[in-house]
């Protein structure tokens, strides 16, 4: 059984409007982690939630965003997306941040057009 | 910054073949590092998780070693398959950096 699930698998948007990617978790984990990975190239991580804490990294575009209403679920919010942000985008979780087991879902692949 | 690198980025070899690929990371000072598989198209499946205090992890075909103080990890496949053709991804855990990513490397068992 799926134990991370994302939705949709794939999804097409304009450029300029706002797309919204969905993470859901049967683990129970403290942690959500959202990646990109662009073609060829290593995944990246965008942020994290360590419960209701969030976490930015310093190099993530504003353009992202992030919502996590309850343990279970977790969203990945492009406010206005560009040529550039076309990707797969994974979602991850993990028991803790340290020392544990990461796991992750199939991935939304996004296209920009 | 922590930085992984895997070697080689591509690997093509016969069936029944055994296999190593190698992974390198720059900073010791690590919790645990991990093996993923990425089929095209598809997100990561864990295959191995070796804790920092660890030397080496086994699960069926596979076999992952770590040196952390050298900053290396092998994983070796036994007996390659087809079906092993895959992305082999390695990720170092740095706590709460998540984990740190190399490139990969793309392996095809040719039948």
């Amino acid at each position: 059984d799926a134990m991370v699930i994302q939705n949709p698998r794939y999804q097409v948007t304009q450029f300029g409007k706002p797309v919204t990617l969905s993470c859901s978790q049967t683990l129970n984990h403290n942690v959500m982690y959202w990646y990109q990975q662009k073609s060829s190239q290593a995944p990246k991580l965008l942020f994290h939630y360590y419960d209701k804490d969030f976490n930015n990294e310093a190099d993530t575009p504003d353009n992202f965003q992030s919502r996590r209403p309850n343990t279970s679920f977790c969203f990945l919010d492009i406010r206005s997306p560009g040529l550039g942000d076309a990707a797969m985008y994974l979602c991850a979780t993990s028991l803790y941040r340290e020392n544990t087991e990461a796991f992750f879902g199939q991935g939304t692949r996004l296209t920009v057009v | 910054k922590q930085e992984v690198t895997q070697i080689p980025a591509a690997l093509s070899v016969p069936e029944g073949e055994n296999l190593v690929l190698n992974c390198s990371f720059t900073d010791s000072a690590i919790y645990n590092l991990q093996w993923f598989r990425q089929d095209p198209g598809k997100g990561l499946t864990s295959l191995l998780l070796i804790q920092s205090s660890q030397r080496e992890q086994t699960s069926g075909r596979l076999n992952a070693s770590l040196d952390k103080s050298s900053g290396r990890s092998t994983l070796y496949i036994a007996a390659s398959q087809p079906g092993d053709s895959a992305t082999y991804l390695c990720a170092v855990g740095g706590g709460a950096d998540g984990l740190t990513f190399g490139k990969g490397t793309h392996l095809i068992i040719q039948p």
